[in-house]
């Protein structure tokens, strides 16, 4: 089946720019899962969904970053005025469950790139 | 595809061989561990998990061992193929459901 998908895969911004990156979930999930991975190092956990609401946002580094899941399925992650920092492949993730045991299924990732 | 990991800790083994990759991680708290695959250019794939309450568990062709004492992973491939070449990282997680990622090791294989 359909596993979690991302886009765009690239995106290069130039900095100030806002961007919009989207998350599909594997149908039916409940649980979603943004994170952050920096060239050579592990994914950094941003935010957590279990359906439309947003449980845990403590990982988000600055108010330009924004996420919503309004109805519960796509995830749209929303970088404002975009900062060389925030260079960094962005990582989707969801689960079947709202429970900490579940496999997090994650997607390729959207690499954004600011110029 | 992207490179992922270009100045992680890297072990090279032979084909056929058997590959031990280690973490350290940091939290007493932590109570569950997974540990993932990432290859060029695609996304963590899980590969196996273990509870606090276990100190191993196998797999297919991998094996994890947990000692909580000395806060340590490891992760053992069998008879390792190319296909296995890719970077590893182990994750925790401690409470709620997000997972911390350790800082992998780049696994390569020689024919």
């Amino acid at each position: 089946g359909a596993g979690v998908s991302q886009s765009p895969r690239y995106k290069v911004a130039k900095r100030g720019q806002d961007v919009a990156l989207r998350c599909d979930p594997i149908s039916g999930h409940v649980s979603l899962f943004w994170y952050q991975q920096a060239l050579g190092q592990g994914p950094e956990f941003l935010t957590y969904f279990q359906n439309e609401a947003q449980l845990d946002k403590s990982g988000l580094p600055s108010d330009r970053f924004f996420a919503e899941r309004p109805e519960g399925s796509v995830s749209t992650l929303k970088i404002q005025r975009t900062q060389q920092e925030d260079s960094a492949v962005y990582l989707c993730a969801s689960s079947s469950r709202g429970m900490r045991y579940n496999e997090q299924f994650f997607g390729p990732g959207t690499r954004l790139t600011v110029l | 595809g992207e490179s992922v990991g270009l100045h992680l800790p890297t072990l090279s083994v032979q084909e056929g061989d058997n590959s031990i990759i280690n973490c350290a991680y940091s939290n007493s708290a932590s109570d569950y561990f997974i540990w993932y695959k990432q290859e060029s250019g695609k996304g963590p794939q899980f590969i196996i998990d273990i509870r606090s309450n276990m100190d191993k568990r196998q797999g297919q062709r991998v094996t994890v061992l947990l000692n909580k004492t000395v806060k340590h992973l490891s992760l053992q491939i069998a008879a390792t193929q190319p296909g296995d070449s890719a970077v590893y990282f182990c994750a925790e997680n401690n409470a709620g459901n997000m997972l911390t990622f350790g800082g992998g090791t780049r696994l390569m294989v020689k024919p």
